[in-house]
């Protein structure tokens, strides 16, 4: 079985100043990993991806994200905040091989981005 | 281009009836996924399309509920008998599975039952 943790509920940042997201995956074989933003009342927008290659992957909206195998971690990362990103943010698996093409959420972090 | 559509935005229902949800998935995309969202639940998983293929009822909660596309292309998600526990958000997402693999979600149908 495949699963995610993100283990900050809320992460509260100033402006300005870089962020951080965290995500731990757990999945049989390679993943495939995914950062998806969702603003109030509206559907799921995908940020970014990783599916092979290299490990700093980047994405929309400057947003960018450090796979790193050892430590099964997806974080996704920006290096200046702005008040805009404050949104709710998922991170996603999927198992590379198998039948199985659904993705498994994390429970998603709420991020507030203070002026 | 047009992304994926949901129809209704927004529906609310007595508990017993029957609901049909619609989803309309970006026009070329082979593989279409029906997702559920609820403050308890979190994201879960119900069905997934995958062109011609049987679909992947895994996720499906009960019998109470189905889906079809037909002509791999517009989805139907039905749930029969609504319970109050089937209130929740309902996201459809579509892919082109080769390829692309991220999935690409509607806006979503809120279904409160009452």
């Amino acid at each position: 079985a495949q699963s995610v943790a993100q283990p900050e509920d809320q992460v509260n940042v100033a402006e300005g100043n870089p962020l951080t997201v965290k995500c731990t995956y757990s999945v049989s074989g390679n993943p495939y990993l995914f950062w998806y933003v969702q603003y109030p009342n509206r559907g799921l927008q995908f940020l970014l991806k990783y599916i092979t290659g290299d490990n700093l992957v980047k994405g929309s909206y400057g947003f960018e994200a450090e796979f790193n195998k050892s430590q099964t971690s997806f974080h996704l990362k920006k290096p200046s905040a702005l008040v805009s990103d404050s949104a709710l943010y998922f991170c996603a698996v999927r198992a590379s091989s198998g039948s199985a093409r659904q993705l498994t959420f994390g429970s998603g972090t709420q991020l507030t981005v203070l002026p | 281009g047009a992304g994926v559509s949901q129809s209704p935005s927004n529906k609310v229902t007595e508990k017993g009836k029957d609901v049909e949800l619609r989803c309309d998935p970006i026009s070329g995309h082979t593989a279409l996924y029906w997702y559920r969202q609820s403050l308890g639940q979190g994201l879960e998983f119900l069905i997934y399309f995958q062109g011609n293929s049987a679909p992947d009822k895994s996720g499906l909660p009960s019998d109470r509920f189905s889906a079809e596309r037909t002509g791999g292309s517009v989805s139907t998600l039905t749930i029969q008998r609504t319970q109050q526990e089937d209130s929740a958000v309902y996201l459809c997402a579509s892919s082109l599975e080769v390829g692309g693999y991220e999935q690409y979600f509607g806006p979503g149908t809120r279904l409160t039952v009452t």
